[in-house]
């Protein structure tokens, strides 16, 4: 299995909502990612876990708050966004770090 | 930080044309992917190639560490090669950065 899984695919939720994002990878790896891609721009690294510890915080407000409960699986879950907040969220999986990434399909967020 | 250049930005062929795509970055890296983000917004890998040449059917990719440059060779390009193409580098663990994309569109 060389996939990454991302739940929902889309998702509009208003400011005042608290919703989360999934993501799922079953190829033993031990890194997983965060990024966030706004329209014709590339992705920009939010968060790393590597060996379910957080490792890196590129200085992402808190109303974003990332979870990794085990090797598999990362959450996102989100509170008070803005609507400066909509994009695509994606989701990435690697051996180790540094090492090839694999990314999810994505979820398209927009928040009114 | 380190810093990632493309080019072209655009690039617009006709189906069957070859064309190169080149990524510059400013510093040592230890890892460099190509990826092909589709227009759903997949990002599927082309290359892991830190240094070296290697080849995937029509594509293939050379990488020069110590020049600090990566091409990406498309042969007989087709239709469903439209999208943009991004290089992405590792700067020994503390990030990994994008460089802002060739959009390329293959006219049939």
């Amino acid at each position: 299995d060389t996939e990454v899984t991302q739940t929902p695919k889309h998702l509009v939720m208003g400011m005042t909502n608290k919703k989360s994002l999934k993501c799922e990878q079953h190829m033993g790896h031990r890194a997983m990612y965060w990024y966030k891609q706004k329209a014709k721009k590339p992705p920009e690294l939010m968060f790393v876990y590597s060996y379910e510890k957080l490792s890196i915080n590129e200085s992402v407000p808190s109303r974003f708050s990332p979870e990794c409960p085990n090797s598999s699986l990362l959450n996102l879950h989100l509170h008070a966004l803005q609507p400066e907040d909509s994009a695509l969220y994606l989701c990435a999986s690697s051996r180790s770090r540094p090492n090839e990434q694999f990314f999810g399909p994505g979820t398209r967020l927009t928040v009114l | 930080g380190i810093q990632v250049e493309q080019s072209p930005p655009d690039l617009i062929l006709q189906e069957g044309a070859n064309s190169t795509l080149r990524c510059n970055f400013s510093d040592s890296v230890n890892n460099l992917q190509w990826f092909h983000q589709n227009p759903w917004g997949q990002l599927i890998n082309l290359f892991y190639i830190p240094s070296g040449t290697k080849q995937n059917g029509r594509l293939s990719a050379t990488t020069v560490a110590t020049e600090r440059y990566s091409l990406l060779y498309i042969s007989s390009s087709q239709t469903t090669d439209s999208g943009v193409y991004f290089c992405a580098v590792d700067n020994y663990g503390q990030n990994f950065v994008f460089g802002p994309g060739t959009r390329l569109s293959v006219l049939p």
